[in-house]
């Protein structure tokens, strides 16, 4: 079976800081690796995705993550905030193989002007 | 782009009551997806299903079922709604083959008095 943790369930940082948003998973199989944001009032959109090869994956909007395979993690980071950037964000894992995706329980990112 | 509606964004139903929640895509997925949204807990699977009239059970199916008459449309039925049951349900499709991205609709919320 697979599980995704997201310690922190809500992470306050000021407008043009950094920030690292924590996710680790548990997997006896190969994954794939996904981070979804969910802006207020709207449904889930893929933020950016680990499938294969390089271990460092961006998104458009100038975030990045980094899958670690010997420490279970895909943490995602940021150098510098903005308020457009406030939001819930979602780690999730699927096996290969397997149709599900697993999510996580979120971390809600508040930015502060 | 690929477009997945959902019939209602805000729904308020009486305990007893029939309750259907509509989902439609329009890029052809073979997968479709029914998740509830709660605080702290994240995204939970209720079903899915990988093709017309086939579905199965995802993490917590109790409650509820659903139907696939038609590729583009995946309805989950709250057969008596309770309490419990007050929610954001957000549905998902995928590709069945390749990378499981899901795209997801802007969710219904489910209040049940």
């Amino acid at each position: 079976a697979q599980s995704v943790t997201q310690l922190d369930s809500q992470v306050p940082v000021f407008e043009e800081a950094p920030v690292e948003l924590r996710c680790n998973y548990s997997s006896s199989v190969s994954v794939y690796l996904f981070w979804y944001v969910q802006y207020p009032n709207q449904g889930l959109q893929l933020l950016l995705k680990y499938l294969s090869g390089s271990t460092l994956v961006e998104s458009i909007n100038g975030f990045e993550a980094e899958f670690n395979k010997s420490q279970t993690s895909f943490h995602l980071r940021k150098p510098s905030v903005h308020i457009s950037d406030t939001a819930e964000y979602f780690c999730a894992v699927i096996n290969f193989g397997n149709e599900k995706l697993t999510f996580g329980t979120g971390t809600r990112l508040t930015i502060i002007p | 782009d690929v477009k997945v509606t959902q019939s209602s964004r805000y729904l308020v139903k009486r305990t007893g009551e029939k309750v259907f929640l509509e989902c439609v895509q329009d890029m052809d997925h073979e997968n479709m997806f029914w998740y509830r949204q709660d605080p702290g807990l994240g995204l939970r699977l209720i079903y899915f299903s990988y093709d017309v009239k086939m579905k199965e059970k995802g993490d917590i199916p109790e409650g509820y079922s659903v139907s696939r008459e038609k590729k583009e449309r995946f309805s989950l039925i709250l057969e008596s709604a309770s309490t419990n049951q007050t929610s954001m349900y957000l549905c998902a499709s995928s590709f069945a083959t390749g990378v499981h991205e899901q795209y997801f609709g802007p969710g219904t919320r489910l209040t049940v008095t």
